[in-house]
Parts: structure tokens; C-alpha cells; sequence
């Protein structure tokens, strides 16, 4: 199995604050990888596939970047419903796996 | 727009076999578009994909439960479903279902608590 690690596990900002979230993959997946956001109680949603394109409908405060095995998300001038848990996908090969997660917590 | 709804008990005894169903609407799961998949979250392995199924009812299971699970269709019903035997605490969580093009996560269902438990 392809092991994706995420760091951090968690993080503490503030609003308007820039962040960077990222993952690792154990084997290179190209650009086969995509980033969910989680809001407690709920489904993840998609934001961005393929490493940097941004789903319909996301803000573009939110950005992707890497290839190969790392990869991280942006998050631009932080808004309070960005505070949830972010979670890495590789899409390369079965098994897929997910990264165990960032929380992103207010300051 | 696909919507998804997962159905099933809350509550399964362990060794016995859970029984999940997703219903589908916003379209027909008898097309090539999108993939089936489920996908559980417990607080010890967070995500994990556990399997899909394709509209002519081919199959991709995880390594780790292809020996307990079964994947399958009804396209009478525009479902989709899942079978897990010999459950044991480690099998608790939430359960999703989701349709995916590529391996891309779209469309999920709200998900469905399902425990373990004598």
C-alpha cells in the first residue's frame, strides 16, 4: 500500500492567516493526488484534484502544489469556515489511501 | 447532481455480517460515468477505502478485507451495496458511500454509524 503522511496533525491559526498543509506519499503517485475538507458530523468534500486544480466552486484562497511523493495545500487569508480537517488521497493505485488528517483549529 | 443515503443498522453483533445499502439518486448507477465506492472512518485508522464497483459490476477490494467483503449492484433499485462478515470491534466506525470518477471522491453520502457490539 502507498502510506501518505500529513504534517501537521494539527494546527492553530488565526483569521487572515496563510497556511500550508503537507503530504507524503511512501512511492511516487505523480500528480494523483487530492485534498478533502471535513467538518465535524459531515462528509469530506472534495478541493482540489490531480495536486493543484480547484474543484468548482472552492475559493480560490485555497491552492495545491507538488508532484511525485510531496505535495502541499495553501490556504489563503484563513476565513472561519475554513476551520476544519484536511485530509490528503492518493488516486495512483488500489489501495487507495487518505493521510491521517490535519485539524486546523482557531487561535 | 448525485445524491447518496446510506441505510442499515447502527448496532451488529461480533462474527456476524454487516449489511449496508446506498441509494442513488440524480442518476443511474448503470452507467459508465462514475465509480461506487465505500469508505469507513474510525478514530484508530481514520479513512479507508474499503472497496468499488463499476456499473457492469466489477469489483476492487482493499487487501486487508477482500477475504470479508462483497460488493454489489441493483440496478433495479439504483443501488449499491455492501456486505462485511465476521465483524469484530475493530470494525466500528462511520461508513460512507461515495461515487467517484478517476478515484476523485465527488458525491458522498452522510454517512452511517455502525457499531460493533455484544
Amino acid at each position: 500500500d502507498i502510506q501518505m503522511t500529513q504534517s501537521p496533525s494539527s494546527l492553530s491559526a488565526s483569521i487572515g492567516d496563510r497556511v500550508t498543509i503537507t503530504c507524503r506519499a511512501s512511492q511516487s503517485i505523480s500528480t494523483y493526488l487530492n485534498w478533502y475538507q471535513q467538518k465535524p458530523g459531515k462528509a469530506p468534500k472534495v478541493l482540489i484534484s490531480t495536486a493543484s486544480s480547484l474543484e468548482s466552486g472552492v475559493p480560490s484562497r485555497f491552492s495545491g502544489s507538488g508532484s511525485g511523493t510531496d505535495f502541499t495545500l495553501t490556504i489563503n487569508g484563513l476565513r472561519p469556515d475554513d476551520f476544519a480537517t484536511y485530509y490528503c488521497q492518493q488516486s495512483n493505485r488500489t489501495p487507495y489511501t487518505f493521510g491521517q488528517g490535519t485539524k486546523l483549529e482557531i487561535k | 447532481q448525485l445524491q447518496l443515503q446510506e441505510s442499515g443498522p447502527g448496532l451488529v453483533k461480533p462474527s456476524e455480517t454487516l449489511s449496508l445499502t446506498c441509494n442513488v439518486s440524480g442518476g443511474t448507477i448503470n452507467s459508465p460515468t462514475h465509480y461506487w465506492n465505500w469508505i469507513r472512518q474510525s478514530p484508530g485508522k481514520g479513512l479507508e477505502w474499503i472497496g468499488s464497483i463499476y456499473y457492469r459490476g466489477a469489483t476492487n477490494y482493499h487487501p486487508s478485507l477482500k477475504s470479508r467483503v462483497t460488493l454489489s449492484l441493483d440496478t433495479s433499485k439504483n443501488q449499491f451495496s455492501l456486505q462485511l462478515r465476521s465483524l469484530t470491534a475493530a470494525d466500528t466506525g462511520v461508513y460512507f458511500c461515495s461515487a467517484s470518477t478517476t478515484m476523485i471522491l465527488y458525491y458522498w453520502g452522510q454517512g452511517i454509524l455502525v457499531t460493533v457490539s455484544s
